[in-house]
């Protein structure tokens, strides 16, 4: 059965600090890998995609990297902001009919 | 704005009264899907469309019905709404079943049987 793991569960940083999530999945045949932030209440907004071919994804201060090999991503959140306090999922897509498999999110919590 | 737009926004309903959530997107997608959402178990399938008339199960399609008659709409039906329902709904629509592009997600209906 596909899956895909996340961790931390939950996080808490200072403002200012970086900080990484872990994605791992065991979805086969992988055609693309995606984080998304999810505020409470609302819809996943998208922050990244990767298909099997790229390894290393950047948007503002956020950037992903994708092992194909060892079925594992991350995301890198740099100099963190309060706004950037929010629930991030990872989601892969593979398979016969490509149906997305969600991970349960890493809820992470900036304080200032 | 190009957007995926969801209605309403919250629902309380009662055991066995029909209900029909709306889904619109103006994007011309081929893909639309919705999705429950419950604390501690994520995002989960529940129908998906790949394009007008074609329509597919997800993980947990039990209880529900969609149509796709037109390429923009994707309601979600509940024939006779029951408390284990009570979930938080996401729509969203993706220029592919791919996904390649990413999903546009709605706002969200936050929907409580009683």
């Amino acid at each position: 059965k596909n899956q895909v793991e996340q961790s931390p569960q939950s996080l808490i940083i200072l403002e200012g600090k970086n900080c990484t999530l872990q994605c791992n999945y065991t979805v086969s045949p992988f055609s693309n890998l995606r984080w998304y932030k999810q505020d409470t209440g609302r819809g996943p907004v998208s922050l990244t995609i990767m298909t099997f071919s790229e390894n290393t994804k950047s948007n503002g201060r956020y950037t992903a990297t994708l092992d194909a090999d060892t079925k594992q991503s991350s995301l890198h959140i740099t100099a963190s902001q309060l706004s950037d306090s929010a629930s991030y999922i990872c989601v892969v897509s593979g398979g016969v009919g490509y149906i997305p498999t969600f991970g349960r999110g890493t809820s992470l919590i900036v304080h200032p | 704005e190009a957007q995926v737009t969801q209605n309403p926004r919250y629902l309380i309903t009662v055991t066995g009264k029909k209900l029909t959530v709306t889904c619109s997107q103006n994007m011309n997608h081929e893909y639309m899907s919705w999705y429950r959402q419950d604390p501690g178990l994520g995002l989960r399938q529940i129908y998906y469309s790949m394009n007008v008339e074609v329509t597919d199960k997800g993980d947990v399609p039990e209880g529900y019905k969609v149509s796709r008659k037109e390429k923009r709409n994707f309601p979600l039906i509940l024939e006779s709404p029951s408390p284990n329902q009570t979930s938080l709904y996401f729509c969203a629509s993706s220029p592919t079943q791919t996904g390649n592009y990413g999903y546009t997600f709605g706002s969200g209906t936050r929907l409580t049987v009683v």
